[in-house]
């Protein structure tokens, strides 16, 4: 099946610092990938989505200047937090779809704590 | 988008029980449905999906319900074990484009 792979699994990074998260799809071409958020006890907020070569289209309210996505290749993109603050700590997950499977993958998760 | 409380709503049942969770989505345009099970610091793991066609589907133990006229999804457990204990979420997404997932539910499975 369909398998993702995302890493780190969890960082700690002081404030200020920039902290880089990979999403990769192992076994299947992902024309799109997507970027949640999901604070403790939350469900899961929708960050952005990214279709391989072209710019990630951000959901209102978040800023794209602080969570830089790249969608450069077919099985791989990355989230960049620049200039982390502690508020910044979250539960990152990614997902990417293929045009020809009917269904998202999940990766495992990053946890983002920033001190 | 809607607003989610710090407390995710919670189903405690016995071992053995049929367990059955709830979800109002709210886009009546929408055609895919998913259920995806989510354990503490993992990703959501898929559980079983339906389409708009369709009002019910089985899968090895679970059952998904779709009722369109109220916008109401529902999930069936049968049998429910200890290692099914985690957060259930919803997801609904049209034209197989962004996933929407509803709030969640955790369920707690006593031996």
């Amino acid at each position: 099946g369909a398998v993702v792979s995302q890493h780190p699994s969890w960082v700690i990074c002081k404030s200020g610092t920039s902290v880089k998260i990979e999403c990769r799809s192992l076994d299947f071409q992902a024309t799109t990938m997507f970027w949640y958020r999901q604070f403790p006890k939350q469900s899961l907020m929708l960050m952005a989505t990214s279709n391989e070569g072209s710019k990630a289209t951000y959901e209102q309210g978040v800023e794209k200047d602080k969570f830089l996505i790249n969608h450069a290749s077919l099985t791989l993109s990355t989230l960049t937090v620049t200039s982390a603050h502690p508020e910044d700590s979250s539960f990152y997950i990614c997902s990417a779809r293929a045009s020809d499977i009917y269904g998202y993958t999940f990766g495992s998760g990053t946890r983002l704590t920033v001190v | 988008g809607e607003s989610v409380g710090l407390h995710l709503p919670t189903l405690s049942v016995q071992e053995g029980d049929n367990s059955i969770i709830n979800c109002a989505y709210s886009n009546s345009a929408s055609d895919y449905f998913i259920w995806y099970k989510q354990e503490s610091g993992k990703g959501p793991q898929f559980i079983i999906d339906i389409r708009s066609n369709m009002d019910k589907r089985q899968g090895q133990r679970v059952t998904v319900l779709l009722n369109k006229t109220v916008k109401h999804l529902s999930l069936q457990i049968a049998a429910t074990q200890p290692g099914d204990s985690a957060v259930y979420f919803c997801a609904e997404t049209s034209g197989y484009s962004t996933l929407t997932f509803g709030k969640g539910t955790m369920l707690l499975v006593s031996p």
